[in-house]
């Protein structure tokens, strides 16, 4: 299993960035999937996740209505567009592969995650 | 603030016995099984426990457990490979969010 995210970089408040990740050694399309992102020096937020059959999406609070989380399975990637970005969504933005073993729902398979700046 | 609660630091010396905690309540701990995320010199997360269940290739040292909205994560046997930031995580119905703990930093001495 591979998670590679790519699409972070520097951008002013206020600005958009489409982060990916792309996936490979599992089956993509029959796998819910999502983003955590984790801000310098701090713990793990959950952001978003996306249903196997990308019907069902949701959001953090801190994020809703300015994130949008989507995947195209023939590509076999994952995307998360931020919009109207503020200084505290810098963070490394990891994509987390969903899972359900013996009953319990957790996040198997991580990316190595990829850096977003807000900052002008 | 965190959904869930775990302790700032633990430390222990190589072959101790350690036991981190999170805390929660009954829309998510009381609900649903715990993950536990072992994070070192901030690389990716990697999963160590769900559950009470090892994924495959973590040392059977590590072990999880649950009682009532609290889940701990014990480390029998501690090595200085084990030094890293330690997340448990959930589902949580009420916040219709998964949720983690602020995260505990394991020392190994």
């Amino acid at each position: 299993v591979q998670l590679l995210e790519s699409g972070g970089g520097l951008v002013q408040p206020g600005g958009s960035l489409r982060l990916s990740c792309a996936a490979s050694g599992f089956s993509f399309s029959t796998s819910a999937m999502n983003w955590v992102r984790q801000a310098p020096g701090r713990g793990l937020e959950w952001v978003s996740s996306l249903s196997d059959d990308g019907f069902t999406t949701k959001y953090a609070d801190s994020v809703k209505g300015r994130f949008l989380i989507s995947r195209d399975s023939s590509k076999n990637t994952l995307y998360l567009r931020l919009d109207s970005l503020r200084a505290e969504d810098t963070a490394v933005y990891y994509c987390a592969k969903e899972v359900e073993k013996r009953g319990v729902y957790f996040f198997d398979h991580w990316g190595q995650g990829t850096l977003v700046t807000v900052s002008s | 603030q965190s959904a869930l609660t775990q302790e700032a630091s633990v430390s222990g010396t190589v072959g101790q016995k350690v036991t981190l905690s999170c805390t929660g309540n009954s829309n998510n701990i009381g609900s649903y099984a715990v993950a536990w995320y072992q994070q070192t010199s901030r690389g990716a997360p990697k999963t160590v426990m769900f559950g009470n269940s090892l994924p495959s290739g973590i040392p059977d040292r590590f072990s999880g457990s649950k009682s009532g909205t609290t889940a701990s994560l014990t480390i029998s046997g501690l090595q200085p490979e084990d030094e890293a930031d330690y997340y448990c995580s959930t589902w949580d119905y009420s916040l219709n969010a998964w949720v983690f703990g602020g995260g505990t930093k394991l020392t190994v001495l």
